[in-house]
């Protein structure tokens, strides 16, 4: 079965540019989310999408959005990128079942903002 | 305010000797915790979990206890390997939502 993908692996953008973030998840699973690696910071939830819809979301301002397709395949868009916006972006996948989570990541998209 | 916390950013232990890693939360309603490892440039994966009916979950060299009336839970890594050196995360579930602590980077010296 093959793992999480995630394209581009690797990104550089200018402060005001625009990126988008693109991830397949593991075929079946139709729960995918969305974290902000920084150093010091840990893992920060930025959304989650399960079949087309967002179901949870965490505390990102409203430049950071997402969605997600029939196919279960997910994009996350920064708009307006700031220098603080360099992170690692990592999406995982799961079945969605409540109460029991888990979630099969990608290996990231690192993003640099100059 | 941080809902899953592991207070120790580092911890460093000998190889063959036990590693100890600690995390607390705050929610009572969490029915679900996870420990995740990650290595540089790769995603976490999935290290072992533990529903909150239990209070221990072994495999192979990695234990997990929980302690609900404390909120708080730990994994055993037992003997450490310098193959285990990595960033471990903690992390807590109710319903559809996953909390992940911030992480402690575990060095095991050779």
């Amino acid at each position: 079965k093959a793992g999480v993908t995630q394209t581009p692996r690797y990104l550089i953008k200018t402060r005001g540019q625009q990126v988008t973030l693109s991830c397949s998840p593991i075929s079946g699973h139709r729960s995918v989310s969305w974290y902000q690696q920084t150093p010091g910071q840990g893992l920060q939830f930025l959304f989650e999408y399960f079949s087309e819809t967002q179901r949870n979301k965490g505390n990102f301002p409203g430049r950071f959005s997402g969605r997600q397709f029939s196919n279960s395949r997910s994009e996350m868009n920064v708009s307006t990128l700031e220098l603080g916006d360099s992170a690692l972006y990592l999406c995982a996948s799961s079945t969605g079942q409540p109460s029991y989570n888990e979630q099969f990541f990608g290996p990231g998209t690192r993003l640099t903002v100059l | 305010d941080q809902q899953v916390k592991q207070n120790s950013p580092s911890l460093s232990v000998q190889e063959g000797r036990i590693s100890i890693l600690n995390c607390d939360y705050t929610n009572s309603m969490f029915d679900y915790f996870l420990w995740y490892k990650k290595y540089p440039a790769e995603g976490p994966t999935f290290l072992i979990s533990i529903s909150s009916i239990k209070d221990k979950n072994e495999d192979g060299r990695f234990t997990v206890f929980l302690n609900k009336s404390a909120k708080h839970l730990s994994l055993h890594i037992v003997p450490s390997q310098p193959g285990d050196s990595a960033v471990y995360f903690c992390a807590a579930s109710v319903y559809d939502k996953v909390i992940f602590g911030p992480g402690t980077s575990l060095s095991v010296i050779p």
